[in-house]
């Protein structure tokens, strides 16, 4: 299995609302990351965990809340988010030093 | 502001053509350069990468050309397809030896049949 799967394809949620997307690998990689990704532009990273630890927080601001489960998930637990959050998200993994394999994302639309 | 980016943010050619994508960088301490496709409503995809050492890789139809005097970096599809056809970016290793890559622009190839 070379995937790595994102749930849900899409998503649209309010303001007030709280969701999570979720992100699947099971192609044994200690890397996971997020990524944010706006129309026509190139994906910015949010956040990296390695080892199912956080090691890199791109100073996101606190409505987005990433959590690793255990080594094959991601989650991305997201509240109070504003319109302009609204945007492609991104799952990656790695072996640390190799390439990374991205997910197809989430699409969401903050209203 | 970016460290990485791409001359031109469309590129159109005809299928069976051979195309060329270019990017500059700025950073002469970056030491891997990978290039990623992403077509519409998918991920990026890594198709080809390049370490400072060396001045050319090449795969299957791709190569890629590193200038580390005029920090230029450049991908060429020989033989375009339309399922060629996607954005391409980019994309340089973070300072300190991370393999995090930092993202271009980049450039939309459209490929007409």
């Amino acid at each position: 299995d070379t995937e790595v799967t994102q749930t849900p394809k899409h998503l649209v949620m309010g303001m007030t609302n709280k969701k999570s997307l979720k992100c699947e690998q099971h192609m044994g990689h200690r890397a996971m990351y997020w990524y944010k990704q706006k129309a026509k532009k190139p994906p910015e990273l949010m956040f990296v965990y390695s080892y199912e630890k956080l090691s890199i927080n791109e100073s996101v601001p606190s409505r987005f809340s990433p959590e690793c489960p255990n080594s094959s998930l991601l989650n991305l637990h997201l509240h109070a988010l504003q319109p302009e959050d609204s945007a492609l998200y991104l799952c990656a993994s790695s072996q640390e030093t190799n390439e990374q394999f991205f997910g197809p994302g989430t699409r969401l639309t903050v209203l | 502001g970016e460290s990485v980016g791409l001359h031109l943010p469309t590129l159109s050619v005809q299928e069976g053509d051979n195309s060329i994508i270019n990017c500059a960088y700025s950073n002469s301490a970056s030491d891997y350069f990978i290039w990623y496709k992403q077509e519409s409503g998918k991920g990026p995809q890594f198709i080809i990468d390049i370490r400072s050492n060396m001045d050319k890789r090449q795969g299957q139809r791709v190569t890629v050309l590193l200038n580390k005097t005029v920090k230029h970096l450049s991908l060429q599809i020989a033989a375009t397809q339309p399922g060629d056809s996607a954005v391409y970016f980019c994309a340089e290793n973070r300072a300190g030896g991370s393999y995090i890559p930092t993202f271009g622009r980049g450039t939309s190839l459209i490929v007409h049949p």
